[in-house]
């Protein structure tokens, strides 16, 4: 199974500041024939569902606002809110669609102060 | 619109059984792979089961596998969940999804709550 590793487990920032958080697999997630990284990022907020941010490790779903900014590629990718508002309170989860079992990472909460 | 709405959960005891249905709309159901995932109270998410488009194949983690079954009907737009020999650590919110293969999981459910608990 690829095991995913969330970094930190929780930050706490200030309204316009920005946040970078991490996430490593256990094995390179990139398929060599399409070069693509098969990675999501997914936001949860409190009592809610949770809501596709970034598909291939940097697509962002429509919608999503250009301040969520996914990169990285193999097995390190970092999700990066460049300027974080009071909305974006929620746990991010990354994910591997690489191969079953499909896998999540643990989690990073966002606190804002 | 894309909709997807639970149903069937509750509270059940060890050993037992219970059948989640998902009702999808807004897209033609039969095109998409469709999966469950859950999540335990307080903690993270955790995939459980997927199925292909046709239904012909379906995928489980291994802690299921043998005691739930994926399955769906593409002509009511309605995916399922058979859960068998449940048990306490079964206990979780379960989320219908679209899983649209090349991008991850696109749309969700509300949820549905499943306790086993004597």
């Amino acid at each position: 199974d690829i095991v995913m590793t969330q970094t930190p487990s929780s930050q706490a920032v200030s309204a316009g500041e920005k946040v970078t958080m991490s996430c490593k697999s256990s094995q390179s997630l990139l398929y060599n024939e399409n070069k693509k990284n098969y990675l999501a990022w997914y936001q949860q907020k409190p009592g809610q569902s949770p809501k596709l941010l970034i598909y291939w490790a940097s697509t962002r779903e429509s919608g999503v606002p250009d301040r969520f900014i996914g990169s990285g590629s193999g097995t390190d990718f970092t999700l990066t809110i460049s300027s974080v508002q009071a909305e974006d309170l929620a746990v991010y989860y990354c994910q591997q669609y690489y191969n079953f079992p499909l896998t999540f990472g643990s989690g990073t909460k966002l606190e804002i102060k | 619109e894309v909709q997807l709405v639970e149903s069937g959960g509750g509270l059940v005891q060890p050993g037992r059984s219970l059948k989640l249905s998902c009702a999808a709309s807004g897209f033609t159901f039969s095109n998409y792979y469709m999966a469950w995932v859950r999540q335990a109270p307080t903690k993270g998410l955790e995939w459980v089961a997927s199925i292909t488009n046709s239904g012909g194949s379906t995928y489980y983690r291994d802690s299921v596998k043998g005691r739930f079954t994926i399955s769906r009907d593409n002509a009511k737009s309605t995916l399922y969940l058979q859960m068998d020999s449940l048990r306490s650590e079964d206990t979780a919110t379960y989320y219908c999804t679209r899983d649209d293969v090349y991008y991850g999981f696109a749309y969700w459910g509300q949820g549905t709550l499943v306790t086993v608990s004597s």
